[in-house]
């Protein structure tokens, strides 16, 4: 138990379908991050949320959709996806720059939301 | 640039065998330094990290990291590897959460 929750694991859907992964931390940490690993490639940064505000866009297509509501909960909302998009979603979090102490930053990482697009 | 190399993609050791995997990097300043483990259709879990004092640190799992400037490395140590070590191993730098992670070694071990 990483104290990082996704739901839902496994998620089969359509190239028309639209669905949403979840991802809920209980660490009390202030940045959020999406992940995609796909095989044979290494860990892809999709997006970064730091208190909230996203911070990164790593060139991601407009098909994935994030959204952070609150320090504790990130959600990435996926449109119209293609077969090429089949990954593995992770979801991880860390504290960073808490007043002014800086921090090591490591992530924790969720067990991921293996998707697979028809 | 920075970034990590981890050379070897795939590595097998008897049950037993000690176990070394190697990690370089390239990093402008002094890095924050880490290793995780995936288990198969699983996430990352910290094995450990190295930010300061001393060079050698340890871990979970029995797994112990040294730290060497002159060599831009960090590779990462276990005496004797059990079955259940079996796993992809990532070796990553950065800090403030901006990790950089390398491609992985792939860990069998054979009885």
């Amino acid at each position: 138990e990483t104290g990082v929750t996704q739901t839902p694991r496994h998620l089969v859907m359509g190239m028309t379908n639209k669905k949403s992964l979840k991802c809920e931390q209980h660490l009390g940490h202030n940045a959020m991050y999406w992940y995609k690993q796909s095989a044979k490639k290494p860990l892809e940064l999709m997006f970064v949320y730091n208190f909230k505000e996203q911070t990164e866009n790593n060139s991601v297509p407009s098909r994935f959709s994030p959204e952070c509501p609150n320090s504790s909960h990130l959600f990435l909302h996926l449109h119209t996806l293609q077969p090429e998009d089949s990954a593995l979603y992770l979801c991880a979090s860390s504290q960073v720059w808490k007043r002014k102490i800086l921090n090591t930053g490591e992530l924790f990482f969720g067990e991921g939301s293996r998707l697979t697009v028809l | 640039a920075q970034s990590v190399t981890q050379p070897d993609i795939h590595i097998t050791v008897s049950e037993g065998a000690s176990l070394e995997l190697r990690c370089n990097y390239s990093y402008g300043a002094t890095p924050y330094l880490f290793w995780y483990v995936q288990s198969p259709g699983q996430g990352l879990q910290l094995l450990l990290k190295y930010f300061s004092g001393d060079t050698l640190v340890q871990g979970i799992k029995g797994f112990e990291a040294e730290f060497k400037r002159s060599q831009s490395s960090f590779n990462l140590r276990k005496p004797s590897v059990h079955w259940s070590d079996a796993a992809e191993y990532f070796c990553a730098v950065g800090s403030q959460g901006n990790l950089i992670f390398g491609k992985g070694t792939k860990l069998s071990v054979k009885p």
